[in-house]
């Protein structure tokens, strides 16, 4: 079956303008969570989304925000781009929530990558 | 806060040894532990899961044990390949998905 996909794959923006990430998840799945990867930081949880409702969200601040629709796809958005935010943005689905009752392997895609000049 | 640390940013071996990594967490107790492969420009990959009451788990050539008393998982990969080649993470679930830094891991021919 078809993996996690996300788009675009890659994009550039400036300083000040806003960027929309779409993610579609494996189909069955209803979790999707999103992830900031840069070299310093790691990998960042940014919010988790269960059947159109977010259970979490990461330390982040609320130039972030998410959502995700009645078939599972979900977006992300940043306002007001800063140079920081340079990043590659995952997304991955998984069955359930983990912790309940699910063990919450994740299913990542290949990723967002966002340059902000 | 919930924490990971991986021994080492990065790995060298040679081909055919057995690479060794260490995931060691803080303040929690997680029922299971996951490990990751990512490859460069990829999204990580799902390898192993192990839980809480389990010592040890393997699959093909990987072994992952979790000690909850020392708070650290050991990631194992015997025979080594190049191909093997990858950072390599830990990661929990406690409030939401925590992930280690992550070992480089280079396989040396």
């Amino acid at each position: 079956k078809a993996g996690v996909t996300q788009t675009p794959r890659y994009l550039i923006k400036t300083r000040g303008q806003q960027v929309t990430l779409s993610c579609s998840p494996i189909s069955g799945h209803r979790s999707v969570s999103w992830y900031q990867q840069t070299p310093g930081q790691g990998l960042q949880f940014l919010f988790e989304y269960f059947s159109e409702t977010q259970r979490n969200k990461g330390n982040f601040p609320g130039r972030f925000s998410g959502r995700q629709f009645s078939n599972s796809r979900s977006e992300m958005n940043v306002s007001t781009l800063e140079l920081g935010d340079s990043a590659l943005y995952l997304c991955a689905s998984s069955m359930g929530v983990a912790g309940e009752g699910v063990s919450g392997e994740l299913f990542f895609g290949e990723g967002s990558r966002l340059t902000v000049l | 806060s919930q924490k990971i640390e991986q021994n080492s940013e990065a790995l060298n071996i040679q081909e055919g040894k057995t690479a060794t990594l260490t995931c060691n967490y803080t303040n929690y107790s997680p029922a299971y532990l996951q490990w990751y492969r990512q490859d460069p420009g990829r999204g990580p990959v799902f390898l192993l899961l192990i839980r809480e009451n389990e010592k040890e788990k393997r699959k093909e050539r990987l072994k992952v044990t979790f000690d909850t008393t020392l708070k650290q998982s050991l990631f194992h990969i015997t025979a080594s390949q190049p191909a093997d080649s990858a950072t390599y993470l830990c990661a929990f679930y406690g409030q939401n998905f925590v992930f280690g830094p992550g070992t480089r891991l280079s396989v040396l021919p």
